[in-house]
């Protein structure tokens, strides 16, 4: 099947600083790719959708300035966690789908645990 | 969006058939029914997708009634390595349908 690679798996950084997770589609045109935050026992909360070469479109409650989401080809999506805090800290996934018409497969990243202290 | 409901949590014996069961009364009608898998910080996993009747494939089967306002994913003769998260999810097609998720159900399976 379709593979999305995450990286980094794992990020800790300072309260305040920023970091950036990518989302690679690797054998697919991802002309959609959504972000996600999960934290510990509860589901994937989706924080934003974007197509490729557009805005992302951001959910209710999500800050757009915070989650920097950049879609900028068909193979590659980042999310750049701004001014990190401590309530930062959680589990975050990006998920990408090639749209072709019909209903078409959506591949999940490996997620990245991010740490702020 | 249509919201699908599930239980919460589910406790199966080694190597018994577990059947899960998604409702989702608002499901329109090109939305489709997808099942993802999800094991502790793991991006969630296919299992399978159906529009109406019945789909199986190598893991799992998945019954959809003919008003489709329901489904069950069914897990033959399940192993310890199944316990997991199991998410239903319905959507439709095209560049604007979203992917959202419920709260899922967590399978634990035993010997």
């Amino acid at each position: 099947g379709a593979v999305v690679s995450q990286h980094p798996s794992w990020v800790i950084c300072k309260s305040g600083t920023s970091v950036k997770i990518e989302c690679r589609s690797l054998d697919f045109q991802a002309t959609t790719m959504f972000w996600y935050r999960q934290f510990p026992k509860q589901s994937l909360m989706l924080m934003a959708t974007s197509n490729e070469g557009s805005k992302a479109t951001y959910e209710q409650g999500v800050e757009k300035d915070k989650f920097l989401i950049n879609h900028a080809s068909l193979t590659l999506s980042t999310l750049t966690v701004t001014s990190a805090h401590p309530e930062d800290s959680s589990f975050y996934i990006c998920s990408a789908r090639e749209d072709q018409g019909g209903f078409t497969e959506a591949f999940f990243g490996q997620g990245t645990r991010l740490t702020v202290v | 969006l249509a919201k699908t409901t599930q239980p919460i949590s589910m406790d199966s014996y080694e190597g018994q058939e577990v059947n899960i069961t998604c409702s989702h009364n608002n499901i329109a009608t090109n939305d489709y029914i997808t099942w993802y898998q999800q094991f502790p910080s793991q991006g969630p996993r296919f299992i399978i997708q159906g529009y109406k009747t019945k789909v199986t494939n190598e893991v799992a089967s998945l019954f959809i009634p003919a008003d489709r306002k329901s489904s069950t994913l069914s897990l033959p003769r399940v192993s310890l390595s199944d316990t997991a998260v199991y998410y239903c999810l319905v959507g439709g097609t095209g560049t604007a349908s979203k992917l959202t998720f419920g709260t899922g159900t967590r399978l634990q399976v035993t010997l």
